[in-house]
């Protein structure tokens, strides 16, 4: 079965930056889209970017452009969101989906806490 | 960015009572429109897709009409196991979008 885990998430100093992970198993990961979507404490969802199965094309929500880099290693079935200049609308669990439309599978999510 | 609205944001309903959640959206999405439910702690889980498809093994108490901009998703039934928040997506024009979300509580 689809299983999707993501790591790497933690407390950050404003300004500072993080590595997102996300584990996948149980499909052929590079035939598929890779989403990162987040909730802020007590908030709704926000979709924030989405890789294609190669790798090659990329999209970004705007409050994320230029801050976060999105990608994928599919030898090692893994997602990953590079992020910098943190502040502290970015404290959010951060979660992986498979798909870039139809989230059909989603990981527990990773916590990011931005605090001095 | 298409915005999506949904109503109420929060509903209470008894067991057995059909709910109703409605999603619009700022502009005409066809038919890509999505809606998830997330329980307390846990991670969104789709529940139909492309407005009215069923993900296989969700329980068919659950429904979705509509088109261009107004959507409506349906418990025909109320169970325990439903007190969630719900939420619809568009899935129509990058970037996509979620609406504020639905917390429905029992009675």
């Amino acid at each position: 079965q689809v299983h999707l885990v993501e790591s790497g998430g933690g407390l950050v100093k404003p300004g500072g930056s993080l590595r997102l992970s996300c584990a996948a198993s149980g499909f052929t990961f590079s035939d598929y889209y890779m989403s990162w979507i987040r909730q802020a404490p007590g908030k709704g969802l926000e979709w924030l970017s989405y890789v294609s199965g190669s790798g090659t094309t990329t999209f970004y929500a705007d409050s994320v452009k230029g801050r976060f880099t999105i990608s994928r290693d599919n030898a090692k079935n893994s997602l990953y969101l590079q992020m910098s200049s943190l502040g502290g609308d970015d404290a959010a669990v951060y979660y992986c989906a498979r798909s870039g439309d139809v989230f059909d599978h989603w990981g527990l999510g990773t916590l990011v806490s931005v605090s001095s | 960015d298409i915005q999506m609205t949904q109503s109420p944001s929060s509903l209470s309903a008894s067991v057995g009572d059909r709910v109703t959640i409605t999603c619009q959206a700022s502009q005409v999405i066809s038919t890509y429109l999505n809606w998830y439910q997330q329980t307390p702690g846990k991670a969104p889980k789709l529940l139909i897709y492309d407005t009215s498809i069923l993900k296989t093994g969700v329980p068919s108490r659950f429904s979705g009409s509509g088109s261009r901009t107004d959507f409506t998703f349906t418990i025909s039934s109320l169970q325990p196991e439903d007190i969630a928040t719900y939420y619809c997506q568009q899935y129509d024009s990058l970037p996509y979008t979620f609406g504020q979300g639905t917390k429905l509580e029992i009675k």
